[in-house]
């Protein structure tokens, strides 16, 4: 069966230190993999997707960075995190040929 | 430009109560519509999908209905359970464009109040 898992659920970091928040995969193949913020309140904003290993593309400008190092990995970093970076994470997956988004239980960012 | 629109933004009903959630998009071409559910601090999870050639589709108390012709589509909740409380959030994939193949609505806050 297909699964995400993403870590960790809920994190508290002073601004300016980094960030690594990390996503995988299993049971599953060449996913498009996704990452999501959603602000208190609002919807969900894609931030980046990548159709395969090493493809991120990038939906928003920020402060934040994504890599793809393996087919079933998905990685969220910040080399120095602001107050704005606070809020709740998602990672997502669908599988190439079809529709249906899996979503992580997603990180709640704090930046202090 | 493709867009998903959810109204209302926020419903508060009292449990036992009906209601109906709506979403319109203009996400051409269109192929089908999910609507998900998120509970407070989760990931949203799928309830129900519509495709072109379905008008109704009924997942227990969840009923969901599509008018392709008015790019519209609901979501009727008969008989509200306290459990009913979060998000409903409507998603449209895209073909050909950005966003990574998903269209999201900003989605509706249901809260059902005992």
């Amino acid at each position: 069966s297909q699964t995400i898992h993403q870590w960790p659920a809920t994190l508290v970091q002073p601004v300016g230190s980094p960030l690594s928040l990390e996503c995988t995969v299993e049971g599953t193949s060449n996913p498009n993999l996704y990452w999501y913020r959603q602000a208190a309140g609002r919807g969900l904003q894609l931030l980046f997707y990548s159709v395969g290993i090493g493809q991120i593309s990038s939906e928003v400008p920020q402060n934040l960075s994504a890599s793809r190092p393996q087919d079933r990995q998905f990685i969220l970093s910040s080399k120095k995190l602001l107050l704005s970076d606070s809020g709740f994470y998602l990672c997502a997956y669908k599988g190439p040929l079809n529709t249906e988004a899996f979503f992580g239980q997603g990180t709640r960012l704090t930046v202090v | 430009k493709n867009q998903v629109e959810q109204s209302p933004q926020s419903l508060i009903i009292l449990e036992g109560k009906n209601c109906t959630l709506q979403c319109n998009y203009t996400v051409s071409p269109f192929s089908n519509l999910r609507w998900y559910k998120q509970d407070t601090g989760r990931g949203p999870v799928s309830l129900t999908i519509m495709t072109f050639s379905e008008n109704t589709k009924s997942n227990g108390r969840y009923t969901a209905t599509l008018d392709a012709d008015t790019k519209q589509s609901s979501l009727h909740i008969t008989a509200s359970q306290l459990s009913d409380s979060a998000s409903y959030i409507c998603v449209v994939p895209e073909f050909g464009g950005s966003q990574g193949n998903l269209i999201f609505g900003k989605g509706t806050k249901l809260s059902v109040k005992p």
